[in-house]
């Protein structure tokens, strides 16, 4: 497999439950990425993690939770979302920090 | 504070007609400048970028972007537009390691 995979691609929760988004990159690539895409909104980032440390934190509330224990894994654990957290997340990937940036499909999640 | 800003929100073009996208910036310095396509339910695929040299850079899919510094623009052209072409597009820059802000998009309709 090749490229940046996410899983699950749709994924709908209940305000109290606790789930986790995956994102795996393919290409040896040392930094990754979290954005969250909302309808009508610009892309937002969240997190960015370089060899594994995070280096941005882009005033992400705590019910967003990352994790990133190796450069080819990035995970985004969620508790206690809110509706309007409801929104596709993507997940990115560059061979060193600030370079051109490579996506994964995306999780559409849905918070009822 | 540096901001991209796509003006159109929406545009519709008839298949076989050229396309130019918008794109405005605001930074100080020459920024890294990149567009993305993004189509329903899937991650941003780049189209192309500009570093640094020559002002006019070509894509794939038959798409290239002109760097104006005077105008502080980076507009997406096609000299012919297919239906596949039909899609979101995002204007990007990079003013640092780690720091891309994405346009708010702009979604091509085509004619038939």
């Amino acid at each position: 497999e090749t490229g940046v995979t996410q899983t699950p691609r749709h994924l709908v929760m209940g305000m109290t439950n606790k789930k986790s988004l995956k994102c795996e990159q393919h290409l040896g690539h040392n930094a990754m990425y979290w954005y969250k895409q909302s309808a009508k909104k610009p892309l937002e980032l969240m997190f960015v993690y370089n060899f594994k440390e995070q280096t941005e934190n882009n005033s992400v509330p705590s019910r967003f939770s990352p994790e990133c224990p190796n450069s080819s894994h990035l995970f985004l654990h969620l508790h206690t979302l809110q509706p309007e957290d409801s929104a596709l997340y993507l997940c990115a990937s560059t061979p060193y920090d600030g370079d051109t940036q490579y996506f994964g499909p995306g999780t559409r999640l849905t918070v009822l | 504070a540096q901001s991209v800003t796509q003006p159109d929100i929406h545009i519709t073009v008839s298949e076989g007609a050229s396309l130019e996208l918008r794109c405005n910036y605001s930074y100080g310095a020459t920024p890294y400048l990149f567009w993305y396509v993004q189509s329903p339910g899937q991650g941003l695929q780049l189209l192309l970028k500009y570093f640094s040299g020559d002002t006019l850079v070509q894509g794939i899919k038959g798409f290239e972007a002109e760097f104006k510094r005077s105008q502080s623009s980076f507009n997406l052209r096609k000299p012919s537009v297919h239906w596949s072409d039909a899609a979101e597009y995002f204007c990007a820059v990079a003013t640092s390691a780690s720091k891309i802000i994405f346009g708010s998009g702009t979604r091509l309709s085509i004619r038939p």
